[in-house]
């Protein structure tokens, strides 16, 4: 079955670590996004790709990096440069530029919460 | 910067009853979307709306856009429990490939 699966669901860091979430997706999606929520807020968009070994940052994208090596993976770490990093973590794909969320087809991982200790 | 902002922040109803929620957004765009978030989980796509389109109905769910005032309500009829959820309107910004989310109504149908 296709999809967009994030790992692991939960994850405990300890301050001034870095740390990686994962996101891969088998829809052959050319898009992928990630969102940090945070508690009884919206989504905030972090960082996204447009294609392959290319990739924008959003609207908070300080403290955080990510890579675009494979279409089927975009990693997030999380540096030690990240004040708040305790927060849930939304990875999500879609078709592409021309019709980026415009339909169904696109999707949302079940997310990663993460927590500094 | 967030697009979008929902109204009322919360919502409390008893179960049959209808529940209404609003969403103003900034910019022109593409279409916009509604999603549903049970308590610390994924994003449930729920109905998306273009920006030609005016109202949209799935199952339960009616949705309204007014492009004139930036601005979409979600209609959730004869409510149930397990309607209990939060709830994000969300935007592609016109010439963007970007989903942009509102700050989300918190909806609680008491049995």
């Amino acid at each position: 079955d296709g999809g967009i699966t994030q790992s692991p669901k939960y994850l405990f860091r300890k301050e001034g670590q870095n740390v990686t979430l994962s996101c891969e997706q088998n829809l052959n999606h050319d898009a992928m996004y990630w969102y940090r929520q945070d508690p009884g807020q919206g989504l905030r968009l972090i960082y996204y790709s447009q294609i392959v070994n290319d990739f924008q940052k959003g609207d908070i994208a300080e403290g955080y990096s990510v890579s675009r090596e494979k279409k089927e993976s975009f990693p997030l770490t999380v540096t030690s440069a990240q004040k708040n990093p305790t927060a849930f973590y939304l990875c999500a794909s879609s078709k592409g530029w021309e019709s980026a969320f415009m339909n169904t087809e696109d999707f949302f991982g079940q997310g990663t919460r993460l927590t500094v200790v | 910067s967030q697009q979008g902002e929902e109204d009322p922040q919360a919502l409390s109803i008893q179960e049959g009853e209808n529940a209404t929620m609003n969403c103003s957004y900034k910019t022109s765009i593409n279409n916009l979307q509604w999603y549903r978030q049970n308590s610390g989980r994924g994003l449930v796509h729920l109905i998306l709306i273009r920006s030609n389109e005016r109202e949209k109905h799935s199952g339960r769910l009616r949705v309204t856009l007014d492009t004139s005032k930036k601005s979409s309500s979600l209609l959730i009829t004869a409510s149930r429990a397990a309607d209990t959820a939060s709830y994000f309107c969300a935007t592609v910004p016109y010439n963007t490939d970007k989903l942009i989310f509102g700050t989300g109504t918190r909806l609680q149908v008491f049995p």
